[in-house]
């Protein structure tokens, strides 16, 4: 079974300019969450999509904004870039979460962006 | 204080040893928790989710003290291919699902021959 695919691999953009990142979740999971790791950081929660519907967000900036398709597929995307928004931005699927639930999340490879 | 803290390492140990490492959470409602594994520039994978009652899968064993807020992770017989970054995570699903997980800044494990 396929695991969770990004795309692209690799992003280089200009400050100022926006990015558009995609995802696709492992079949049959209705939940999709976008996570953000700067260079010797932690991962950080940015967005949550469950049913087509923002569910979730984290610390971040309104520039940063996406949405699910009805496919369940995702995409981020960042506008107005900054350096600092060079980081590897991972996606994670899981299947729909209730109350309660253990929400095991699973993580496709990244996008690494870099701003120039 | 941060949500969740490991000691970041990094632990250098021979092959064949068993090594432990230890993670702090301070949200007491807290209700899922897990270890994933990193390796260098590449997305975490799930290693286990962490029970109440403590779980093992194979040379790996996790514990979780909900009174103390710890959990850990215990590798046995260590292999050359354990070397990674390890993540303490952890889910607080309250009154209302929040869907983030809070991840720890992770622990170095170097495994020599």
């Amino acid at each position: 079974e396929a695991g969770v695919t990004q795309s692209p691999t690799h992003l280089i953009k200009t400050r100022g300019q926006q990015a558009t990142l995609r995802c696709s979740p492992i079949s049959g999971h209705t939940s999709v969450y976008w996570y953000q790791q700067a260079l010797g950081l932690g991962l950080q929660f940015l967005l949550w999509y469950d049913e087509g519907e923002e569910r979730n967000r984290g610390n971040f900036p309104p520039r940063f904004s996406g949405r699910q398709f009805p496919n369940y597929s995702s995409e981020l995307n960042v506008n107005a870039l900054e350096l600092e928004d060079s980081a590897l931005y991972l996606c994670a699927s899981s299947l729909n979460v209730g109350t309660g639930t253990r929400n095991e999340q699973f993580f496709g490879p990244g996008t690494r962006l870099t701003v120039l | 204080r941060k949500e969740v803290e490991q000691d970041p390492g990094p632990f250098n140990v021979p092959e064949g040893a068993t090594v432990a490492f230890n993670c702090t959470y301070s949200n007491s409602a807290s209700q899922s928790f897990f270890w994933y594994r990193q390796d260098c520039r590449k997305e975490p994978k799930l290693l286990m989710s962490v029970y109440s009652s403590g779980n093992e899968d194979g040379r790996f064993t996790a514990q979780l003290n909900r009174a103390s807020q710890y959990i850990s992770l215990l590798i046995r017989d260590s292999k050359l291919s354990d070397s990674a970054t390890y993540l303490c995570v952890v889910n607080w699903s309250g009154s209302s699902n929040t869907g983030k997980l809070i991840f720890g800044q992770g622990t170095t494990l170097q495994v020599k021959p």
